[in-house]
């Protein structure tokens, strides 16, 4: 399986800009897409296959890389963002990150 | 507006079996292929089955293959998880999911929390 390695926490505060990694185990071409989980709620799409931005998301979204590296980039941060983003690769099967937790300080 | 309604979790002892539902309404149900992705608490996602958008070809995760059957009625607007021989590491939060034919799930249900405890 391809194992994707993300960071589990960082902390912003409103106003800046925080990128957010990714890492593949192995090459998944542009095929990595990036999810939004606030507290108690479901999944939601952001960023597919690395750089399109989903249906009804803010551009202050956006993403980045092929490969193997990706970013998720959030300019600028709002209090909102406050949520474990998740990216997800579709090359090889379909794996998950463990997710990074974003606090808003 | 897309939605999806999942039903049918709860708690089940191991070894036994569920079936959850997903309704689905906002769009063409039979045109796209559906996804099953769980959560176990606190925990991260796992892509479970995934099904085309005629229920033709399916496709399973390897700890879940010969024990779990994901299908759909068109007819219905319905997707369905049957779950044989449950295990507690199947103990998860199951979220439904409109499916793209190259792997991202675009849309997610609110999930269904199944426990398998004795």
């Amino acid at each position: 399986d391809t194992v994707l390695t993300q960071s589990p926490a960082l902390a912003v505060s409103p106003g800046e800009r925080v990128s957010i990694s990714c890492r593949a185990s192995e090459g998944v071409n542009s095929y990595m897409h990036w999810y939004q989980q606030k507290p108690g709620q479901q999944p939601k799409l952001l960023i597919y296959k690395a750089s399109n931005l989903a249906s009804g998301v803010p551009a202050r979204f956006s993403g980045s890389g092929s490969g193997t590296d990706f970013t998720l980039t959030i300019d600028p941060v709002e209090a909102d963002d406050t949520a474990t983003y998740f990216c997800q690769q579709s090359w090889n099967d379909l794996t998950f990150g463990s997710g990074t937790k974003l606090e808003i300080k | 507006e897309v939605q999806l309604v999942e039903s049918g979790g709860g708690l089940v002892q191991p070894g036994r079996s569920m079936k959850l539902s997903c309704a689905a309404s906002g769009f063409t149900f039979s045109n796209y292929g559906m996804a099953w992705v769980r959560q176990a608490p606190t925990k991260g996602l796992e892509w479970v089955a995934t099904i085309s958008y005629d229920g033709s070809s399916t496709y399973y995760r390897d700890s879940v293959k010969g024990r779990f059957t994901i299908s759909r009625d068109n007819a219905k607007s319905t997707l369905y998880l049957q779950m044989n021989s449950l295990r507690s590491e199947d103990t998860a939060t199951y979220y439904c999911t409109k499916a793209t034919t190259v792997g991202w799930f675009a849309y997610w249900g609110q999930g269904t929390l199944v426990t398998v405890s004795s």
